[in-house]
């Protein structure tokens, strides 16, 4: 298997831009998880999903974040618009749920993140 | 609610020197435990995971036990490699959930 993958990997935009990162996860996986990653912050889980429904998204900064998962081979992670404090490194991570069996069903599996700077 | 703590970082130590990154937990149920590993530049990699008191994980020469007395899953490794250079966090699932709980992450270089 490929793993997640993420695209694009590096972005660079202007403030009030919007800003689309994409994520593939792994074909079977349940779970779809988006986290952001900073020096002050550390790593914070923005949504999960599971079967393409949204779970949890309490951990998303404001209006400006949205994400979808249209089908279970496919999610996007939007924010519009972008300002300056929403520079990180996002990844996205998918887990196989109990379809992966009880020992790997919360095993979390990372993709390479998107690194975003807004300036 | 569940929580990790970690060692602060950064820590550094010679090649082949033993390493210990301290972890402990909170949680209200019977929690899955984990180490996962992020080289520079890259996401995180899971590196070992025990979900019971008691086991130990292992993988590259790294362990950790589950002690549920203690709350602890510290990571060791007898002999460290410049490889292994990166940062480790630990972290927690609940029973039954799909959500990890990450520790805030540890910078460990390890110098030739």
């Amino acid at each position: 298997d490929a793993g997640v993958i993420q695209s694009p990997r590096h972005e660079v935009t202007e403030m009030g831009q919007e800003v689309t990162l994409r994520c593939k996860p792994i074909s079977g996986h349940d779970y779809l998880f988006w986290y952001r990653q900073t020096m002050m912050r550390g790593l914070e889980l923005l949504i999960y999903f599971n079967n393409n429904v949204p779970i949890d998204d309490s951990g998303m900064p404001e209006d400006r974040f949205s994400a979808k998962m249209p089908n279970a081979s496919f999610s996007t992670l939007k924010i519009q618009p972008s300002e300056p404090r929403d520079s990180a490194v996002y990844f996205c991570a998918s887990s196989p749920g109990l379809a992966g069996g009880r020992s790997q069903s919360d095993t979390q599996y990372f993709g390479p993140g998107t690194r975003l700077t807004v300036l | 609610g569940d929580s990790v703590t970690q060692m602060e970082g950064p820590v550094t130590l010679s090649e082949e020197a033993f390493l210990t990154i301290n972890c402990t937990y909170t949680a209200t149920g019977y929690p899955s435990l984990f180490w996962y590993v992020q080289y520079p530049g890259e996401g995180l990699q899971l590196l070992l995971k025990a979900t019971k008191a008691d086991d130990k994980g292992s993988n590259k020469g790294f362990e950790a036990t589950y002690r549920k007395e203690t709350t602890s899953f510290h990571l060791e490794k007898g002999s460290v490699q410049v490889s292994d250079s990166a940062v480790y966090f630990c972290a927690l699932s609940d029973q039954g959930a799909q959500k990890l709980v990450f520790g805030q992450g540890t910078r460990l270089t390890i110098n030739p």
